[in-house]
């Protein structure tokens, strides 16, 4: 069936490192993935998308990558900081347009 | 996200009542979702509507229902409350881009528990 998941559920990062989370998803007709932020007592934000027919984009500090091939996608945060401390989720969307999430991972910084 | 506002915040209720969770946009899009979200199980969808009239089942309806009462306005009910409903609910927006889907923008959600 149709999934989107996580590697690891938790990781810890030192502040000012890069941080790497990485998704798989299983459906390769999904044309639109997007990376969210969800801080704790708030709704997820968007951070960052990327289309099918790109394989990178980049944004302020942070950069995905999407690998068709092996169906993998991964959120790259430059010089972690402390409000980057979060549960981030991908997700994609098939042509059906009903949107999947994966069930996220925590970033944690360590000082 | 101020655009997108869910009212209420926090709900405590009792088994079997009736709630209705409102969720109101000003961002003029024409499509809008309502989740659930349970530790561990990621964000789920329960409805979604594409317009007005439009009206869709997700991948967990059962024991909700929805109103799309205004392109601005969608309404979730819980007809009669079950405790493993206790969960953080969340309104969420898109529309249609000329690439296509496009992102959607999250209220701030509804904790709701059903004693």
């Amino acid at each position: 069936g149709e999934s989107v998941g996580l590697h690891l559920p938790t990781l810890s990062v030192q502040e000012g490192d890069n941080s790497i989370i990485n998704c798989a998803y299983s459906n390769s007709a999904s044309d639109y993935f997007i990376w969210y932020k969800q801080e704790s007592g708030k709704g997820p934000q968007f951070i960052i998308d990327i289309r099918s027919n790109m394989d990178k984009r980049q944004g302020q500090r942070v950069t995905v990558l999407l690998n068709k091939t092996v169906k993998h996608l991964s959120l790259q945060i430059a010089a972690t900081q402390p409000g980057d401390s979060a549960v981030y989720f991908c997700a994609e969307i098939p042509r059906d347009d009903k949107i999947i999430f994966g069930k996220g991972t925590r970033l944690h910084i360590l000082p | 996200d101020a655009d997108v506002t869910q009212t209420p915040r926090n709900r405590i209720t009792k088994t079997g009542k009736r709630i209705m969770l409102e969720c109101s946009q000003t961002k003029g899009h024409d499509r809008m979702y309502w989740y659930r979200q349970d530790p561990g199980l990621g964000l789920r969808l329960i409805y979604y509507s594409f317009d007005v009239k439009d009206i869709n089942k997700g991948e967990i309806s059962d024991g909700y229902s929805v109103s799309r009462q205004a392109q601005a306005k969608f309404s979730l009910s819980l007809e009669s409350a079950i405790p493993n409903q206790t969960a953080l609910y969340f309104c969420a927006t898109s529309d249609l881009t000329k690439q296509g889907a496009g992102e959607q923008f999250f209220g701030p959600g509804t904790r709701l528990t059903v004693l």
